[in-house]
């Protein structure tokens, strides 16, 4: 696609539930960034893939985090028995080389803790 | 610590002045700069970028300078439009062996253009 296309839009869970969030990147790039924004403060890295491998995970949460990205298939986030703290918008980026490229964002999810 | 700081929440300019966000960084291992516009409800958009062999960069409305020995960036744009009124964020990456190149981002200026 055109653009890196993010659902669902808006993601309610309750204190324990799982989460799942899925990234569409723009066809041919080859990098997919997770961001976290908590309360519109700095947007927060979590982890990057080249293709399906990891690429850097130095953000991620040790726990209850975890991602994928599979071939022929949208990257994934998910989250493990939620906790309220987790509540913030989730943004995927895309990019083509990795490095001191310019990202490309989707419009984010907007995960909601109760 | 915030290795990207935007100090300023909020900056109001008329229409047709100058805008003069500002960013600076700690980080002296960062040599691309970046600055990004999101409107409510949806994804940051890329605007304009510069690379730390450079010391300005200008797209149209919009130049960025770098002042390396400060670790110093500002954006102007000028002449400001009411559709520039966004969140800006600043934004940096390091190419250095050791890193990814992800983007590092302050925690943005709210830029209101008053008709």
């Amino acid at each position: 696609g055109e653009e890196v296309a993010q659902t669902p839009k808006h993601l309610v869970r309750g204190e324990g539930q799982k989460a799942k969030l899925y990234c569409a990147p723009i066809k041919g790039h080859s990098y997919v960034f997770w961001y976290q924004q908590v309360l519109k403060n700095e947007f927060k890295f979590l982890i990057s893939f080249q293709n399906e491998n990891v690429f850097d995970e130095t953000g991620m949460p040790k726990e209850r985090f975890s991602a994928k990205c599979l071939p022929n298939s949208p990257c994934s986030l998910e989250i493990q028995a939620t906790k309220l703290e987790d509540s913030a918008v989730y943004f995927c980026a895309s990019s083509q080389s990795g490095k001191n490229e310019k990202l490309f964002f989707g419009s984010g999810t907007q995960l909601s803790v109760l | 610590d915030q290795q990207v700081k935007q100090n300023s929440p909020s900056l109001s300019v008329q229409e047709g002045r100058i805008s003069i966000l500002n960013c600076d960084y700690t980080n002296s291992m960062f040599d691309y700069f970046l600055w990004y516009k999101k409107y409510p409800a949806e994804g940051p958009t890329f605007l304009i970028s510069i690379s730390s062999i450079k010391d300005k960069n200008e797209d149209g409305r919009f130049t960025v300078f770098l002042n390396k020995s400060a670790k110093h960036l500002s954006l102007h744009i000028v002449p400001s439009q009411p559709g520039d009124s966004a969140v800006y964020f600043c934004a940096a990456s390091a190419m250095d062996a050791g890193s990814q190149g992800n983007l590092i981002f302050g925690k943005g200026t709210k830029l209101s253009v008053k008709p």
